[in-house]
């Protein structure tokens, strides 16, 4: 089954200490991406990857890092989180980012900063 | 930058009743147009979308949009909800040279049994 997997899907951590949530996706797709969501305020993106070793900044890049080491997986760092980055987040993944295509996203993960 | 906008950001219908949700996009070129909808506590799932040819898409759960390139415009309609409707619905748009999807901030529908 075509599916992008995100874990965990609930995390609740603490100011400072680093985290990372993976994404993985099994449709050999090229593009990857990590938006945020809160109310009111939609999805925004956080980071995007055009392919492997290709990343670049979305929206709102900062307190986060990404890598893609492999096509399939791209991990989200938070490498001190803060409070203001409790929020639901979702991984996507689409063939190539351009044109005619359309976006297949993870479950999400609900992360809370305290 | 580009922006997508939905305007009704909390709509509560009686089932049966129609449905029509805005969206609103400010890019001048080709674009691609979607519509999303997130359940409770779910991902977000495709409605339908739109990439060229007939500006009347249809999609599943009896959903469709009609895209007005003149207007900038991408609505949803729906003629009889149902209380399974319930949920938030985002409109987005690819603006292909910018390789990056645009999301509204979305609209919550409350369909009341």
């Amino acid at each position: 089954e075509a599916q992008v997997t995100q874990n965990p899907r609930y995390l609740i951590t603490v100011t400072g200490k680093k985290l990372t949530v993976t994404c993985s996706q099994n449709m050999n797709h090229e593009y990857m991406s990590w938006y945020r969501q809160d109310p009111g305020l939609g999805l925004r993106q956080i980071y995007y990857s055009m392919n492997v070793e290709v990343t670049d900044k979305g929206d709102v890049p900062e307190g986060y890092k990404v890598s893609r080491k492999e096509k399939r997986n791209f991990p989200l760092i938070l490498e001190s989180p803060s409070p203001n980055q409790t929020s639901l987040y979702f991984c996507a993944s689409s063939f190539n980012g351009g044109l005619n295509t359309e976006a297949f996203f993870g479950q999400g993960t609900r992360l809370t900063v305290v | 930058a580009q922006s997508v906008s939905q305007h009704n950001h909390h709509v509560i219908l009686s089932e049966a009743a129609s449905l029509e949700l805005g969206c609103n996009y400010s890019y001048g070129g080709t674009v691609n147009l979607f519509w999303y909808v997130q359940y409770p506590g779910q991902h977000l799932q495709l409605l339908l979308k739109y990439f060229s040819g007939d500006p009347l898409v249809k999609g599943i759960k009896g959903f469709e949009a009609e895209f007005i390139k003149s207007k900038f415009s991408f609505n949803l309609r729906k003629p009889s909800v149902q209380w399974s409707d319930t949920a938030e619905y985002f409109c987005a748009v690819n603006a292909g040279n910018f390789n990056k999807f645009y999301f509204g901030s979305g609209t919550k529908l409350n369909v009341k049994p």
